[in-house]
């Protein structure tokens, strides 16, 4: 069992919709919780982080986190066309020297 | 301010050859991780400098790959004897002091095709 895994998508959506995007963790001592979102051809920047479990809401974007479950999510209100990337989860391993990676979902937002 | 830079944008090299890819982090950032980002197998962790020392060297997937940095600043990932495999997008990332709580800045990456 891979350390995170993400379904890949791809995912399209209206714009206006509502995106959920997922994750689920095998390590119940992992802590540290980011989002990143990969514009094509660029790096990936960062987007939410969280610690340990609950919400946190920046402007469209609530990133939630149930460790009973292990389980991630982020989502987009209000979708806009200059959502479409990818979206990567990421966690930080135990050590503090990597993130480990989910495959990443590319979501398209349509007008 | 700037951010994190790298060098080339776009390699393609012969099957046999070595490369050596270059990255800049952020001014004043003493921790530097290296990814590899291909289509089969997403983003993942290669090497984590803290000053000039790699204290973790894990993902490394082969004694081919090896990275060093320099003056606490610019770092150089070398691939020796390329292989088709390798052909990947190479993305370097630097973070204030390193550990969990500290956010990764990535750079553009660095795409190797291995011919």
């Amino acid at each position: 069992q891979k350390e995170v895994e993400q379904d890949p998508g791809p995912l399209s959506v209206p714009e206006g919709a509502i995106v959920s995007l997922n994750c689920t963790y095998s390590n119940s001592a992992f802590q540290y919780f980011m989002w990143y979102r990969q514009y094509s051809r660029k790096g990936p920047e960062l987007l939410m982080y969280t610690y340990s479990s609950g919400n946190k809401e920046d402007g469209r974007f609530t990133a939630q986190v149930d460790k009973s479950s292990k389980y991630i999510s982020l989502f987009i209100r209000d979708s806009q066309p200059s959502d479409s990337a990818t979206y990567l989860c990421a966690i930080a391993n135990q050590a503090g020297t990597a993130l480990i990676f989910g495959k990443g979902t590319t979501l398209s937002v349509s007008s | 301010g700037a951010g994190v830079s790298q060098s080339p944008s776009n390699k393609v090299t012969e099957k046999g050859k070595d490369v050596e890819l270059r990255c800049d982090p952020i001014s004043g950032h003493t921790a530097l991780y290296w990814y590899r980002q291909s289509l089969g197998q997403g983003l993942e962790f290669l090497i984590y400098f803290q000053g000039n020392s790699a204290p973790d060297k894990s993902g490394l997937p082969s004694d081919r790959f090896s990275a060093e940095r320099t003056g606490g600043s610019v770092s150089t990932l070398t691939i020796q004897r390329t292989q088709q495999e390798d052909s990947a997008v190479y993305l370097c990332a630097s973070s204030l002091s390193g550990g969990r709580a500290d956010t990764q800045y990535f750079g553009p990456g660095t795409r190797l095709t291995v011919l």
